[in-house]
């Protein structure tokens, strides 16, 4: 099956820093990826969409020019959290549409997830 | 206005066979997916139903009734590595998910 792959899987910070995180699709091109976020006990939270080639659309509440996202490619996107704060600190999850998908229909696939722990 | 719901913990036994419901509102509609979520980590991806009726993979099988908004998902001959938060999502008309809380399944020797 389709394959999605993130790095880091771990990342530990100091406040104030900025930290990059990268979403690929092994085995398929992906037009489109998002992000999300997932604190503990919590169901999953949009962050933004990805889509290659242009701007990143966020969703009501998160800030665009902490969380920078770059899709430059049909493989990779990637997730910058500038300025990182205790706060900040979640589990984040990329997936990537496959429009093919198995059976031919459009499926998302999931990253591993990123641990990010602020201190 | 959009909202999707599933029950928040389940517990079943080992061998037997558990059936999680997920209903969902919405106007725009693109199918329904299943995820299995272990603690710690991502989901991974169960099933997708786009037209009415069940599909069958293994021992998961995904219903979907569009005209009710109702999906479940069946597991059958329930193994321990079974115990994970089960995640139902529509997809609506701006191909966007919409997640369900999750239910935690609990699998009993």
């Amino acid at each position: 099956g389709a394959v999605v792959s993130q790095h880091p899987s771990w990342v530990i910070c100091k406040s104030g820093t900025s930290v990059k995180i990268e979403c690929r699709s092994l085995d398929f091109q992906a037009t489109t990826m998002f992000w999300y976020r997932q604190f503990p006990k919590q169901s999953l939270m949009l962050m933004a969409t990805s889509n290659e080639g242009s701007k990143a659309t966020y969703e009501q509440g998160v800030e665009k020019d902490k969380f920078l996202i770059n899709h430059a490619s049909l493989t990779l996107s990637t997730l910058t959290v500038t300025s990182a704060h205790p706060e900040d600190s979640s589990f984040y999850i990329c997936s990537a549409r496959d429009l093919a998908g198995s059976a031919g229909r459009e499926t998302q696939y999931f990253g591993p997830g990123t641990r990010l722990l602020v201190l | 206005g959009q909202n999707i719901d599933q029950p928040t913990e389940m517990t079943a036994t080992e061998g037997a066979i558990v059936q999680i419901n997920c209903t969902y509102q919405t106007s725009g509609f693109n199918g329904l997916f299943w995820y299995q979520q272990h603690a710690g980590e991502a989901p991974t991806f169960l099933s997708y139903n786009v037209l009415d009726g069940l599909e069958e993979k293994g021992r998961f099988s995904s219903f979907l009734s569009r005209s009710k908004g109702y999906s479940y998902l069946l597991l059958k001959e329930l193994q321990m590595k079974d115990s994970a938060s089960y995640l139902c999502a529509f997809m609506d008309s701006n191909y966007q998910l919409i997640w369900g809380a999750g239910t935690k399944l609990i699998i009993k020797p």
